[in-house]
């Protein structure tokens, strides 16, 4: 979804656990989602994606999942670390045109040692 | 792996003055560069589009003349922020795009602008 300036949502994860990020979007013509990883005073980091024709995908550590139906994206990342602390975009970007990125609001992880 | 080199990476300026911050492709060509905008504890904002050897196009309520964008090669795209006011200090972000279908989008380090 876009973002309207909310301040970011926080997540506190305990170091080994699971965390799950979540993200709705609104553009039923997005055909291609990614999530990001942003460290404080830096770039976003890309960490996986996901085209519209998959519902799932995984990497190292981190599964994406995409619902369509509900508009609907979600990070897993598993066996958290203290350098998986950060703030996490979901981005958007539509099947046809242009290459712009539209991102969401984001979420701040901090995995607790 | 590809690099995206913003410079510079922190500047304060002067109520009134410009900058000019650049965003350069290292170890590949560039068609198409986005410059993002990103208050405190907010998401990235998409300022404009540049195309190399053409007119960016703004994001609607982005000011084209207050925020200059030249794509003069296809390694190096500028944004010019001119008459700069405090309400204007921001972390600016540009990503490049490489030629060809299905190119990955490759994000810089920032350069956060203070305008005392």
């Amino acid at each position: 979804g876009e973002s309207v300036g909310l301040h970011l949502p926080t997540l506190s994860v305990q170091e080994g656990d699971n965390s799950i990020i979540n993200c709705a979007y609104s553009n039923s013509a997005s055909d291609y989602f990614i999530w990001y990883k942003q460290e404080s005073g830096k770039g976003p980091q890309f960490i996986i994606d996901i085209r519209s024709n998959m519902d799932k995908r995984q990497g190292q550590r981190v599964t994406v999942l995409l619902n369509k139906t509900v508009k609907h994206l979600s990070l897993q990342i598993a066996a958290t670390q203290p350098g998986d602390s950060a703030v996490y975009f979901c981005a958007e970007k539509e099947a046809h045109g242009n290459e712009k990125l539209t991102f969401g609001t984001g979420t701040r992880l901090t995995i607790i040692p | 792996g590809a690099v995206v080199s913003q410079h510079p990476s922190r500047v304060i300026c002067k109520s009134g003055t410009s900058v000019k911050i650049e965003c350069r492709s290292l170890d590949f060509q560039a068609t198409t560069m986005f410059w993002y905008r990103q208050f405190p504890k907010q998401s990235l904002m998409l300022m404009a589009t540049s195309n190399e050897g053409s007119k960016a196009t703004y994001e609607q309520g982005v000011e084209k003349d207050k925020f200059l964008i030249n794509h003069a090669s296809l390694t190096l795209s500028t944004l010019t922020v001119t008459s700069a006011h405090p309400e204007d200090s921001s972390f600016y972000i540009c990503s490049a795009i490489g030629q060809g279908a299905n190119s990955p989008l490759h994000f810089g380090n920032g350069t956060r602008l203070t305008v005392t």
